[in-house]
């Protein structure tokens, strides 16, 4: 596609289900982010895919996140035991080399957690 | 660690008026530095980098921002807004060897008619 795609747009979540979050990178785009964002804040980096090889998975806040990118192109969030505090807009973005020198960011998909 | 600062919440300006926003950081090289819009149901869109050279760089829309190392600030300017530049703006920071950015926690700009 043109541009960065994530889904679902909007999810809503009983405390304790596990949910899964997608993004459609650019086509070529070698490396993939996730950041999440709380309301009000500014985006606070999850994690970090080169091709499909996790490089860096620094801010995931728990054990109860996870994330996968297998074939080097679409890549999926998963969060177990949802929690109040997860309630976020999780954002991914993409770029075509090995850096952050121009990401390209989705919608989001705005989590609710009840 | 990086850290990036916005001092302001919220802005107000007129059409047609100037605008700058304040961005301060802290890093212990020179870093990279990026302004980023976001507005409303919609990705963020960078405006402008700096990662070394000329401090003073130009973006889209109009926009430019000076890196003063002294000052360890990149403040994004416009001479002459729009209303269609009402949004929210992220400064951000990055260092090279690493991956991720350190976004400051954003203002909001109104432009009034």
């Amino acid at each position: 596609g043109a541009g960065v795609s994530q889904s679902p747009r909007y999810k809503v979540a009983k405390r304790g289900q596990d949910v899964a979050l997608r993004c459609d990178p650019i086509s070529g785009h070698v490396s993939l982010f996730w950041y999440q964002q709380a309301l009000g804040q500014g985006p606070e980096f999850l994690t970090y895919f080169q091709n499909e090889a996790q490089l860096d998975k620094s801010g995931l806040p728990s054990d109860r996140f996870f994330a996968e990118r297998p074939e080097g192109s679409v890549s999926t969030l998963k969060i177990q035991r949802t929690q109040q505090e997860d309630s976020a807009v999780y954002l991914c973005a993409s770029s075509l080399g090995q850096g952050h020198e121009k990401l390209f960011f989705g919608s989001g998909t705005q989590l609710s957690v009840l | 660690a990086q850290s990036v600062t916005q001092p302001d919440i919220h802005i107000t300006v007129s059409e047609g008026a100037s605008l700058e926003l304040r961005c301060n950081y802290s890093y212990g090289a020179t870093p990279y530095l990026f302004w980023y819009v976001q507005s409303p149901g919609q990705g963020l869109q960078l405006l402008l980098k700096y990662f070394s050279g000329d401090t003073l760089v130009q973006g889209i829309k109009g926009f430019e921002a000076e890196f003063k190392r002294s000052q360890s600030s990149f403040n994004l300017r416009k001479p002459s807004v729009h209303w269609s530049d009402a949004a929210e703006y992220f400064c951000a920071v990055g260092a090279n060897s690493a991956r991720q950015l350190t976004f400051g926690s954003g203002t909001q700009l109104t432009v009034l008619p």
